[in-house]
């Protein structure tokens, strides 16, 4: 099985910063990456996928990067509303793991 | 707009079994791989089984391998997930998910993602 391994599992950030979050695979999944985002209580939505496509509706602020075993999620300039938690998860083969998530804080 | 919406979450034992229903609208299932992705209480996502669009194929996370049985029903579209023999650590909010599937521009199949969830449903499984 793949495993998905994303750091860091927890930051704080101020309004306008730029956050970067990453995650390697244990072996080499092409760009079969995607990056999801979590408010409590809620479902998770796609941000990015195939690594670096930014889902429709999603602000330019998100951008993904990487391929291979190693991603990045960027975001370029936090807002109030990004304060959540974010999940990468690839879709290689099954079964199609999720990295342990990243909870993005006020500072 | 497309809409998931899942039922059957409860309460149950150890050993009991439950069936889990997730009703699609606005989009036909019968073109989309479909999913099911499972949070336990306070903690991540977790990939449970996946059903490929005539039902052909099926995954599974080892961990509800032979308990668990993804099936789907094209003409009422709608997905199900029937439980068997749960455990206290399948306690967890279970979500429907599509699945689409990504082509890059020569063509070749690049990636997988969800792309719309349902609210989810809980599942609690105690004594």
């Amino acid at each position: 099985d793949i495993q998905m391994t994303q750091s860091p599992p927890s930051l704080s950030a101020s309004v306008g910063d730029r956050v970067t979050i990453t995650c390697r695979s244990s072996q080499s999944i092409s760009s079969y990456l995607n990056w999801y985002q979590q408010k409590p209580g809620k479902a998770p939505q796609l941000l990015i996928y195939a690594a670096s496509s930014l889902q429709s509706g999603v602000p330019s602020r998100f951008s993904g990067s990487g391929s291979g075993t190693d991603f990045t999620l960027t975001i370029s300039s936090l807002q109030p509303e990004d304060f959540a938690t974010y999940y990468c998860q690839h879709s290689y083969s099954a079964p199609w793991t999720f990295g342990q998530g990243t909870k993005v804080e006020i500072k | 707009e497309v809409l998931l919406v899942e039922s059957g979450g409860g309460l149950v034992q150890p050993g009991e079994s439950l069936r889990l229903s997730c009703a699609a609208s606005g989009f036909t299932i019968s073109s989309h791989w479909m999913s099911w992705v499972r949070q336990a209480p306070g903690k991540g996502l977790e990939w449970v089984a996946n059903i490929k669009q005539d039902g052909s194929e099926k995954y599974y996370v080892d961990s509800v391998k032979g308990r668990f049985t993804i099936s789907r029903d094209n003409a009422k579209n709608s997905l199900y997930l029937q439980m068997s023999s749960l455990r206290a650590e399948d306690t967890a909010v279970y979500f429907c998910a599509r699945v689409r599937d990504c082509y890059d521009r020569s063509g070749y199949h690049n990636d997988y993602y969800f792309d719309y969830w349902g609210q989810g449903t809980l599942v609690t499984v105690s004594s």
